[in-house]
């Protein structure tokens, strides 16, 4: 079945470097949408992404879905120690089936 | 307060014992879904529901029962579960996407049920 790939699976970073996380797919997708799941928490829905060559920001975050709409990257300026988690990415190829990557699990240092 | 529910939180039983894990919302969402998370593994989805009556298979549906009497809840049923059904389940559910949008749109996730079967 479709898979997308998440890399990196893990990050450690000093707290105040960046941090990226990306997922590719191997067929075109509709639409990508980001999560973040804090330690023994629930996933909690970031951003949605739609259109090719989207780019989106939430404050220190900024998420784009690729032009050819296979791949999407979340990436984090000056990351803090609040951003500790695991983020994911959540595919959709037209209906209503959600695929996960298998998410970044982010450990900052302060 | 808008919220997905689910019971219980943690349940530890044995193979081939039947269990209902129940999902509840209170939002008027159309679409509900069940996940597994399972560690290096992401979250798979089991089952999908696009509205009353209306379920579909999602990714590993082998195991696994659904049911969609009501808008609100969408119960996970393990007719027969077995050791390789251990795992952290969520239930998320999500309002009626844009016309001109393909899949779901944001999806709430309840706080998960940990399951354990000896």
């Amino acid at each position: 079945g479709q898979q997308v790939m998440q890399i990196p699976q893990y990050q450690h970073v000093q707290e105040g470097e960046d941090f990226t996380t990306y997922c590719n797919s191997s067929t075109t997708l509709s639409n990508i949408q980001w999560y973040k799941q804090r330690p023994g928490g629930h996933p909690v829905f970031l951003i949605q992404l739609v259109k090719s060559g989207e780019v989106k920001k939430q404050k220190r975050l900024t998420f784009q879905f690729g032009e050819a709409k296979k791949n999407s990257s979340l990436h984090i300026t000056a990351t803090q120690t609040t951003d500790v988690g695991t983020y994911f990415c959540a595919a959709f190829t037209g209906g209503f089936k959600t695929i996960f990557g298998a998410g970044t699990r982010l450990f900052v240092k302060a | 307060e808008a919220q997905v529910t689910q019971n219980p939180r943690y349940l530890i039983t044995v193979t081939g014992k039947k269990l209902t894990v129940t999902c509840s919302q209170n939002m008027n969402h159309e679409y509900m879904s069940w996940y597994r998370q399972d560690p290096g593994l992401g979250l798979r989805q089991i089952y999908y529901s696009m509205n009353v009556e209306v379920t579909d298979k999602g990714d590993v549906p082998e195991g696994y029962k659904v049911s969609r009497k009501e808008k609100r809840n969408f119960p996970l049923i393990l007719e027969s579960p077995s050791p390789n059904q251990t795992s952290l389940y969520f239930c998320a559910s999500s309002p009626r996407p844009a016309v001109r949008l393909a899949g779901p749109n944001e999806q709430f996730f309840g706080p998960g049920t940990r399951l354990t079967v000896l």
